[in-house]
């Protein structure tokens, strides 16, 4: 089955630097990965994702890569301001998610951004 | 548009008892997924129902269940609670469950004693 992996598990940075979090996956059948960013009390919300037939999407500070051979994608944060700090998930489908359609995510374990000020 | 509504936000239950969380999704959404999140697994997918119908099933015990009404709100329903069982509890929606965003509920968090 999928397995996602995401490190760091906590990240501080400073105000204005870049942010850096790498996820890697295990089913070479994923065709979907989004990141998901989680503030304190509330639910994860989407941020940016991307699909297997593109290698980098962009937008405005956000933007994710994905290498498909060696099966790691990452989120890249500039320019960090403090209101960046939560918990971000990367994710990929479930088993059969992939052929049914179905998006039904496999999330990794998080990470805890901190911008200081 | 409303976001996703879950009820009740928080509640504590002792090990045995059984407890029903309520999802109201975004108007139109006919996908409901269960999540489980935890500080030990993070967020698990525990299952997705679609026009009523269960589709998709996560790796969690039969206790375990849920349901979807013809106006797409879901419930889901842990019996025999243990305390292993305390989590924050998210529903998320979807249009049609296709790839693409999950929108979140804030969760229901359950404490277990």
């Amino acid at each position: 089955g999928e397995n996602v992996e995401q490190h760091p598990s906590t990240l501080s940075v400073q105000e204005g630097d870049s942010a850096v979090i790498k996820c890697t996956y295990s089913d070479s059948a994923s065709n979907y990965f989004p990141w998901y960013k989680q503030e304190l009390g509330k639910g994860p919300q989407l941020i940016i994702d991307i699909r297997s037939n593109v290698g980098e999407k962009k937008d405005q500070r956000i933007a994710v890569t994905l290498n498909k051979t060696a099966k790691h994608f990452s989120l890249h944060i500039t320019e960090t301001q403090p209101e960046d700090s939560a918990v971000y998930f990367c994710a990929a489908p479930l088993p059969g998610g992939a052929q049914t359609g179905a998006n039904n995510l496999f999330f990794g374990t998080g990470t805890r951004l901190t911008v200081i000020p | 548009k409303a976001g996703v509504t879950q009820t009740p936000r928080y509640l504590i239950k002792t090990r045995g008892q059984q407890v029903t969380l309520s999802c109201s999704p975004i108007s139109g959404h006919r996908s409901v997924s269960w999540y489980q999140q935890t500080p030990g697994q993070g967020l698990q997918f525990l299952f997705e129902y679609f026009s009523e119908t269960q589709r998709n099933k996560g790796n969690f015990p039969g206790r375990f269940s849920g349901r979807q009404f013809s106006n797409s709100r879901s419930e889901m329903n842990v019996s025999t609670l243990e305390l292993g069982d305390s989590a924050l509890y998210l529903c998320a929606s979807s249009l049609e469950g296709l790839t693409g965003e999950l929108f979140f509920g804030e969760g229901s968090r359950l404490t277990v004693l």
